[in-house]
């Protein structure tokens, strides 16, 4: 595709129940990464894979969060047993690179409130 | 573990006028990499410049050019010829170069842009 695109744009949920957020990156891009941005914040790390390996998840704030890429390309961020600190906007960035870097290109990314 | 500093919550300014955005960071690293994001009100994280420590020579693009200082650990943006479109919240963000590094962001300065 042209970006990256995730769905929803937006998420309602009542606290305790399961979400899944979907992130597609830029086709052929190894590189792919989760944020967390609070209410007028800064985005924050979450996690990133490379290809469909976890290399680094020391950003998920809570054994709540779960991320996975099986096959290289789409992710999925699923947040079980929502809480309200939850609410934040989840942001995906892609970059071609592997190792060393590359410019992240962001998605649009999914507005979620807990209730 | 690095920091990105934004002071300045607003800025405002004229069509056509000049403007510039503070940032600071702290690291203990020699290389890395400074980048300034803009995020429009519909949310998808734009890169504007990108600054790499090793050169010394300021980056520019067009209307956006940075002033780095590296051994005072500030990279302020500088938006000429201000124009409506520019009006977004700016993101200040720290990569190093090692690995894949994510990014590190400030809590961001939200431009405004009056005719």
């Amino acid at each position: 595709g042209a970006g990256v695109s995730q769905s929803p744009r937006y998420k309602v949920a009542k606290r305790g129940q399961d979400v899944a957020l979907r992130c597609d990156p830029i086709s052929g891009h190894v590189s792919l990464f989760w944020y967390q941005q609070a209410l007028g914040q800064g985005p924050e790390f979450l996690t990133y894979f490379q290809n469909e390996a976890q290399l680094d998840k020391s950003g998920l704030p809570s054994d709540r969060f779960f991320a996975e890429r099986p096959e290289g390309s789409v992710s999925t961020l699923k947040i079980q047993r929502t809480q309200q600190e939850d609410s934040a906007v989840y942001l995906c960035a892609s970059s071609l690179a592997g190792l060393a870097g590359g410019e992240q290109f962001f998605g649009p990314g999914t507005r979620l409130t807990v209730l | 573990a690095q920091t990105v500093t934004q002071s300045q919550p607003e800025m405002s300014v004229q069509e056509a006028e000049t403007v510039t955005l503070s940032c600071t960071y702290d690291t203990s690293e020699s290389d890395y990499y400074l980048f300034w994001y803009k995020q429009p009100p519909s949310r998808q994280m734009i890169l504007v410049i990108r600054q790499e420590a090793y050169k010394q020579q300021n980056a520019t693009e067009n209307r956006f050019s940075v002033n780095f200082q590296k051994a005072a650990k500030s990279f302020s943006l500088k938006i000429s010829d201000s124009q409506l479109g520019d009006a977004a919240m700016y993101f200040c963000a720290y990569r190093s170069r090692a690995g894949y590094s994510t990014l590190t962001f400030g809590k961001g300065t939200m431009l405004l842009v009056s005719p």
